[in-house]
């Protein structure tokens, strides 16, 4: 089944403790993208990436990390989270330059204290 | 000032009717336009994705972009309850660039 996951699905942390939320994809897709999820806000992006090694700045990348070593994972990275990192994030993967958004993962609710 | 605005609703229809989403944008480079649906508590699942003038049809969805107007709209003919959900708008930047902006989302009641 072609599929974007994400882990954990929840998870409750302390400031300042760091933490990483992974994601794969078993569609060979070359484009994956993380966003954060907020009420009134919206879905922005984080980081992107086009391919293993290419990674590029979304419109909200203040606080986070994110690697592409191989082609189906693509972690995001929070050094020293804070409670305004608290938020519900959706990895994303695409095929290329059109259909790039075609499948979010179920989410990774994230609560920061 | 928000770079793709929708309004957020509920908008509310009766079973069977045509209801219609707007979006607006304001980067006029914009070169690729979707439709995505998010039922409460789920991830957001790709409709339909535009990239040129005009109507693009996919069953009982219609895209319709005026790149003049920077503006895009979702049509869903014979609306159900199963439909009852929110409609996220998002637009990818110029070629070259793969950032994508999203709208806040209308949210679509479907009244049985």
């Amino acid at each position: 089944e072609a599929q974007v996951t994400q882990n954990p699905r929840y998870l409750i942390t302390v400031t300042g403790k760091k933490l990483t939320v992974t994601c794969s994809q078993n569609m060979n897709h070359e484009y994956m993208s993380w966003y954060r999820q907020d009420p009134g806000l919206g879905l922005r992006q984080i980081y992107y990436s086009m391919n293993v090694e290419v990674t590029d700045k979304g419109d909200v990348p203040e606080g986070y990390k994110v690697s592409r070593k191989e082609k189906r994972n693509f972690p995001l990275i929070l050094e020293s989270p804070s409670p305004n990192q608290t938020s519900l994030y959706f990895c994303a993967s695409g095929l290329g330059q059109m259909n790039t958004e075609a499948f979010f993962g179920q989410g990774t609710r994230l609560t920061v204290v | 000032q928000k770079e793709v605005e929708q309004n957020s609703g509920p908008l509310s229809v009766p079973e069977g009717a045509i209801a219609s989403l707007n979006c607006t944008y304001s980067d006029r480079g914009s070169q690729s336009f979707f439709w995505y649906r998010q039922y409460s508590g789920k991830s957001p699942e790709l409709i339909m994705s535009i990239y040129s003038n005009g109507d693009k049809e996919d069953g009982r969805f219609t895209a319709q972009l005026n790149k003049a107007s920077q503006h895009v709209s979702l049509l869903i003919r014979d609306s159900q309850p199963s439909d009852s959900a929110t409609y996220l708008c998002a637009v990818k930047g110029p070629s070259g660039t793969y950032k994508y902006i999203f709208g806040t989302g209308t949210r679509l009641k479907v009244l049985a």
